[in-house]
This record gives structure tokens, sequence and C-alpha cells, in this order.
């Protein structure tokens, strides 16, 4: 089965710019996960969609992040306005019903200058 | 916030020693997995442990569990320098269905 794609893989902007990241899941996975991971740190959770509607967005910046899954299959993630924290590699993940591991994409590494 | 504190941060080994990392965690959990990540890439799923079981195997893989003492660790045997990435253990609980991730261990075989 083909894995979970994310693009663009990398993207480079000054802060206070906007920027949304994609993310197309497995097939049939029906919740989706988004993550940021600063350098040297282990992914932490933005927000979880379970088919199109949101599970928990508890940590998700909502004065500047948001998300949506608006069809139940793909999701984007946006910035508006970035600041320099913002800089991390934003992950991807989706999960079948019936299991617990996560698959992950390859990350989008966002730079804010 | 980080659920688990893994230990150590970094490691440096040759090629054919094994690598043991540990991971600490604070809460009660369904299950413990680890993850690998390679330099730039996304987390690749490695094995998946659940609360009620003490050790598992996969291949070159090992990993135990102690819930008394909130605790997992990863064994590879007969390490190769594709091993080279970063291991990240972690918790899965609540009914949500929600990984907490460690900081992860870097670890670095020497061919």
């Amino acid at each position: 089965e083909a894995g979970v794609a994310q693009s663009p893989r990398y993207k480079i902007i000054e802060k206070r710019q906007s920027v949304a990241f994609w993310c197309n899941p497995i097939s049939g996975h029906a919740t989706l996960y988004w993550y940021q991971q600063i350098l040297g740190q282990g992914p932490k959770l933005l927000i979880q969609f379970q088919n199109n509607g949101v599970v928990d967005d508890s940590q998700l910046p909502k004065d500047r992040f948001s998300a949506e899954r608006l069809k139940g299959v793909d999701s984007t993630l946006k910035i508006q306005p970035a600041k320099l924290e913002d800089s991390a590699v934003y992950l991807c993940a989706s999960r079948r019903d019936t299991g617990d591991t996560q698959y992950f994409g390859p990350g989008t590494r966002l730079t804010v200058l | 916030s980080q659920q688990g504190e893994e230990d150590p941060q970094a490691l440096s080994i040759q090629e054919g020693e094994n690598a043991t990392m540990n991971c600490s965690y604070k809460t009660s959990i369904n299950n413990l997995q680890w993850y690998r990540q390679n330099s730039g890439r996304g987390l690749v799923h490695l094995i998946l442990i659940r609360s009620n079981e003490r050790e598992k195997h996969s291949g070159r893989l090992r990993v135990t569990l102690d819930t008394s003492k909130k605790s997992s660790s990863l064994l590879i045997t007969a390490s190769r320098a594709a091993d080279t990435a970063s291991y990240f253990c972690a918790t899965l609980s609540g009914s949500a269905r929600q990984l907490t991730f460690g900081s992860g261990t870097q670890l670095t075989v020497l061919p």
C-alpha cells in the first residue's frame, strides 16, 4: 500500500508570512494526526482527526494554527502568521481503526527566518 | 509535554556490538511502542509491547517493559551501520489512542 504523502518537503518563509502543509493518509485510515517536531525533541501532537471530525486539538496554538480534513481523507495544516519558534518538522501520521500503530509521512521541514 | 525520558541521549558503538536504550514514563499506559527516525525522514514503527507483556522480540530487536518501574528498554543486537538513527519510545494511553513520545536516543553505529 502507498504510504502517507506530505508536501512540500521543505519550506522557507519569513516571519509573519503564512504557510500551508498538505497530507494524504494511507487509504482507509480514518484517524489522522499532525505533529510538530522541534530539532532534538520527540514529536508533539498538534491535532487528531477521526474521519472529518476533530478528536483533540488541545495542543494546537489556535491563534495562529488551523487544520482541516473536510472530506475525511486528506488534510491541510496552516500557520498564519508564522513565528521564528515555528521552525520545525511537521509530521503527518495515520492509523487504521483496528490497530495502534501509526504510519508517518516524510514530514515538511519549515524554516522561519 | 513529553511523557517519556530516554537514556542515553546519544550512543556511539562499533558495528557488531549490541545497543541498549532505555525509556521511562510517568502515567499508566495501554502499550508502549518504539519508532526509528533516520535523518530527515519520517518515523518508522519498530515494535509494540502491551502493558500485560514483559518482553517481546522481533528479529534483532528485543523490548522489555516493567510497568511497576514505568520503564522499557530496547536492545538491538549485532548492530549495523544502517541502524544509525534516532530511536523514540512512545506511550499510548487513553480512549483517543494518542501517542506521547520521549525525547529520543541518537544511535551511531561505526563501521
